[in-house]
């Protein structure tokens, strides 16, 4: 199996900064990766699919990058709202593995 | 507007069966994959097991192939994921997921989930 290792697992920052969570897979997977955020006791939420295509609706503040073994998700100024945890994803016709998580704090 | 109504939380004591239902509508039932993702209490997310309800075809995680049983009644538009018999372990929320084809399916809309609490 594919495996999907997320880093770092949790990250302090304050409002305003530039944040940047990656994913790496262990073998190549294309660009089938998606990106989650996840609110306590709430559904989580796709922010990404195909690596870079942002799902309408989503603030232009994530923008996704990578291919191949390397993927990475940034949020360009940190909101209030964006306190939440985050999760990668790789996607394929048979297997649909999340990265760990990476829980985004206030600093 | 899509949604997905999932069944209400669960209290089951270890051994017994339980079956829990997701339900879609706003969209295309038969068109889109359905998907269900646990997620243990403190833990992060695993994908279990996937089904196309236009032809039933399933698939599932190498971790959960033969512990649950997907299934879809497409002329209900409800998905179900089933346990013949519980552990304390199965304690935790499992969330349907609808799965849209864009190359293989990545998961666009989440329902709100099922709690699920195995105790004796």
């Amino acid at each position: 199996d594919i495996q999907m290792t997320q880093f770092p697992s949790t990250l302090s920052a304050s409002v305003g900064d530039r944040v940047t969570i990656s994913c790496r897979a262990s073998q190549s997977i294309s660009s089938w990766v998606a990106w989650y955020q996840h609110k306590p006791g709430k559904a989580p939420n796709l922010l990404i699919y195909k690596a870079s295509n942002l799902k309408s609706g989503v603030p232009s503040r994530f923008s996704g990058s990578g291919s191949g073994t390397e993927f990475t998700l940034i949020i360009s100024s940190l909101q209030p709202d964006d306190f939440a945890t985050y999760y990668c994803q790789l996607y394929n016709f048979n297997s649909w593995t999340f990265g760990q998580g990476t829980k985004v704090e206030i600093k | 507007e899509v949604q997905l109504v999932q069944s209400g939380a669960e209290v089951k004591k270890p051994g017994e069966s339980l079956k829990i239902s997701c339900k879609g509508s706003g969209y295309s039932f038969t068109t889109y994959w359905i998907a269900w993702v646990r997620q243990m209490p403190g833990k992060g997310l695993e994908w279990m097991s996937i089904i196309y309800p236009g032809d039933s075809e399933t698939k599932y995680s190498p971790s959960f192939q033969g512990q649950v049983t997907i299934s879809a009644d497409k002329s209900i538009n409800t998905a179900y994921l089933q346990w013949s018999s519980l552990k304390a372990s199965d304690t935790a929320m499992y969330y349907c997921v609808r799965g849209y084809n864009y190359g293989p399916p990545y998961f666009d809309f989440w329902g709100p989930g099922t709690l699920v609490t195995v105790s004796s």
